[in-house]
């Protein structure tokens, strides 16, 4: 079968770390997206990932293990603007995303 | 560049109505895809087109119709409109396929049918 899995809402301090965790299950997996949503927005790309480690841009990070269909986003120096709903999304082929339901970030002062 | 745009940002539908999404996006990307956001729920995929003349059917087809005549638009049609068809629909584009790991948004479409 093909699945997503990530919490549904978490909460964090402004300032500090945060890790949003994705597990996954996609036939032929090639690749795994994170975005972020804010509240009546449209998704923004964070990261692709298509080979296992871990990857850096700034102050997000994404991390995947393709042996365990395991991927996670990490959020150092929480500002309050980071306080959105963060979509994972994985694909096997080359036009369908398999979505989680997102995760909402509360990020409190 | 202006990106992917789409039109109407929210819009009231009866039941039976029929209406257009339009969508355009001026990066001359070949890929387009139209997907439906529902609370609580990841995006579904409605529709897509590889390049212009070339659509297929999603996870999620059933009530809709689309065509690509020009690669800069890819209008999304539904047809008899239902309660179920009430959602946040999202236009998005990419220059080749996912495997580029790109993947450009619109604002959203926020339809309500009653």
């Amino acid at each position: 079968g093909q699945n997503i899995d990530q919490p549904t809402e978490m909460t964090a301090t402004e300032g500090a770390i945060v890790q949003i965790n994705c597990t996954y299950q996609t036939s032929g997996f090639y690749g795994l997206f994170w975005f972020q949503q804010h509240a009546g927005e449209a998704p923004t790309f964070l990261s692709y990932n298509v080979l296992d480690g871990l990857e850096e841009k700034g102050r997000f990070s994404s991390f995947l293990s393709r042996s365990k269909g395991y991927s996670y986003l990490l959020l150092k120096e929480l500002q309050m603007k980071d306080s959105a709903s963060y979509l994972c999304a994985s694909h096997g082929s080359n036009y369908q995303l398999i979505w989680g339901a997102g995760t909402k970030l509360i990020i409190k002062p | 560049n202006a990106g992917v745009t789409q039109t109407p940002k929210f819009r009231i539908l009866k039941i039976g109505q029929s209406m257009t999404l339009q969508c355009a996006q001026d990066m001359n990307h070949n890929y387009m895809y139209w997907y439906r956001q529902d609370p609580g729920m990841g995006l579904k995929l409605i529709y897509y087109s590889v390049g212009a003349g070339i659509t297929d059917k999603g996870e999620v087809p059933n009530g809709y119709n689309v065509s690509r005549s020009t690669t800069e638009d890819f209008p999304l049609r539904l047809e008899l409109a239902a309660p179920s068809q009430t959602s946040v629909y999202f236009c998005a584009s990419s220059e080749g396929g996912l495997n580029t790991g790109e993947l450009f948004f619109g604002e959203g479409s926020r339809l309500t049918v009653l």
